[in-house]
């Protein structure tokens, strides 16, 4: 059973730039979440994806942005890169059961992707 | 606006004693509250699971909930150096599709 896989692992660019960091979520699991993590803190959120629509955003600037596919793997973007945006970016997947929000729904991280602005 | 507070630590035991983490939060609409293990470069990891007030055990691991003191916390029993880690405390309410989380606490057991 795959768990969730994210690509690439490391990453480097320069102010300016734009990136793609790429998941899929774990067999069965419908919804991607991505997250933001910079050294020393909490995962923050920064949006969630689920029926190939955006359901829910973080506090997060317009510059970044993404997408899913019809087989729920999901891209995150980031254009015009600042110094700031380097940090541990995490996908993680869950299954939605729609009508039960109430349920929980475990989220299961993958690996991350580290992106190093320069 | 959630807020979730954690002691960031570091906490230090030695090895074979119990760990205690503790977590609190300031809204009163949470309802799902989970611990994440975190290894120094690695992605968060799930331990536990927890959604009714009072305990839940899992192995060496024991959550604890107290919706009315708004207070999570996690027990580690027989501390082994290999649990030594971030650990984050995370919340969920029903309407929010996202996970809060904390700063995390920073766990360092003695050999």
């Amino acid at each position: 059973d795959a768990g969730v896989t994210q690509s690439p692992t490391h990453l480097i660019k320069t102010r300016g730039q734009q990136v793609t960091l790429r998941c899929s979520p774990k067999s069965g699991h419908d919804t991607v979440s991505w997250y933001q993590q910079a050294l020393g803190q909490g995962p923050q959120f920064i949006f969630q994806y689920y029926e190939e629509e955006e359901r829910q955003r973080g506090n997060f600037p317009d510059r970044f942005s993404g997408h899913q596919f019809p087989n729920y793997s999901s891209e995150l973007n980031v254009n015009a890169l600042l110094l700031g945006d380097s940090a541990l970016y995490l996908c993680a997947s869950s299954f939605f059961r729609p009508g039960r929000a109430d349920l929980q729904e475990t989220q299961y991280f993958g690996p991350g992707t580290r992106l190093l602005v320069l | 606006q959630k807020e979730v507070e954690q002691n960031s630590g570091p906490l230090s035991v030695p090895e074979g004693a119990i760990a205690s983490l503790n977590c609190t939060y300031s809204d009163r609409v949470s309802q799902s509250f989970f611990w994440y293990r975190q290894y120094s470069g690695k992605s968060p990891e799930l331990i536990m699971s927890i959604y009714s007030n009072g305990d839940k055990e899992d192995g060496r691991f024991t959550a604890q909930l107290n919706k009315a003191s708004q207070y999570v916390s996690l027990l580690i029993r027989d501390s082994q150096p290999s649990d030594s880690a971030t650990y984050l405390c995370a919340l969920k309410d029903g309407s929010a599709r996202q996970l809060t989380f904390g700063s995390g606490t920073q766990l360092t057991v003695l050999p």
